[in-house]
């Protein structure tokens, strides 16, 4: 089945610091590939997308690349600030699978706190 | 536009009650799913419907879930006889049917259940 796997918080930066979290991924067929976040009292929103290999998403200072050789989609930001606090959901969907299914499979979450 | 909106926000019920939780999806929106999160975890899939179709059910979605999309508008997550395992934010998601895979699920709020 498909599977994503992120790396574990909780991720601690000081204001314009270097981001990285790390997302790889298993799946069947194509997936596209997303990240979310979720800011502190708040609902998931979509950060960025992805949807074939090679692929840049980018938002808000946010970037992922689409690696499929390395079935990878690392999350970057070159100078976080305090209000990039929030948790990270790498997710992918595969609708090719087999079952036609849209439904999105997410990792666990990236806690980010960001200090002045 | 309006967004995703779920009702009631909070849930504190006791065990072996029923409960009812109810999504608003953005209106031009064909696809609606439901997602469980529990604390520390990402959400998981628990059912969509594309119109009022119910097209896929998660097998954590036991007998005492029941989902309904009557007129493809607005859908009902209903859990029978609760337990306190059952505690945990239910995420309400609408996209388009565009792209594939590739479409955007735009989040509600969630409802938190509390079993006590």
């Amino acid at each position: 089945g498909n599977s994503v796997t992120q790396m574990e918080g909780p991720v601690t930066l000081s204001e314009e610091a270097f981001l990285t979290i790390n997302c790889t991924y298993t799946a069947t067929g194509y997936p596209s590939l997303f990240w979310y976040v979720q800011y502190p009292g708040e609902g998931l929103q979509l950060l960025l997308k992805a949807t074939k290999a090679d692929d840049k998403g980018s938002n808000k200072g946010f970037e992922a690349t689409y690696r499929k050789e390395t079935t990878s989609f690392h999350l970057e930001k070159g100078s976080v600030q305090v209000s990039d606090s929030a948790v990270y959901f790498c997710a992918l969907v595969s609708p090719y699978s087999g079952a036609g299914s849209y439904q999105l499979t997410f990792g666990k979450g990236t806690k980010l706190s960001v200090i002045p | 536009d309006t967004g995703v909106s779920q009702d009631p926000r909070h849930k504190i019920t006791k065990r072996g009650q029923n409960v009812t939780f109810r999504c608003d999806p953005i209106s031009e929106h064909n696809r609606l799913y439901w997602y469980r999160q529990t604390l520390g975890q990402g959400p998981e899939f628990l059912t969509y419907f594309q119109n009022e179709a119910q097209l896929e059910k998660s097998r954590l979605l036991s007998d005492r879930f029941s989902a309904e999309r009557p007129k493809g508008s607005f859908s009902t997550l209903e859990i029978q006889r609760t337990e306190q395992g059952d505690s945990a934010m239910y995420l309400c998601a609408s996209s388009p049917i565009a792209g594939g895979g590739s479409d955007t699920q735009y989040f509600g709020p969630g409802t938190r259940l509390t079993v006590l």
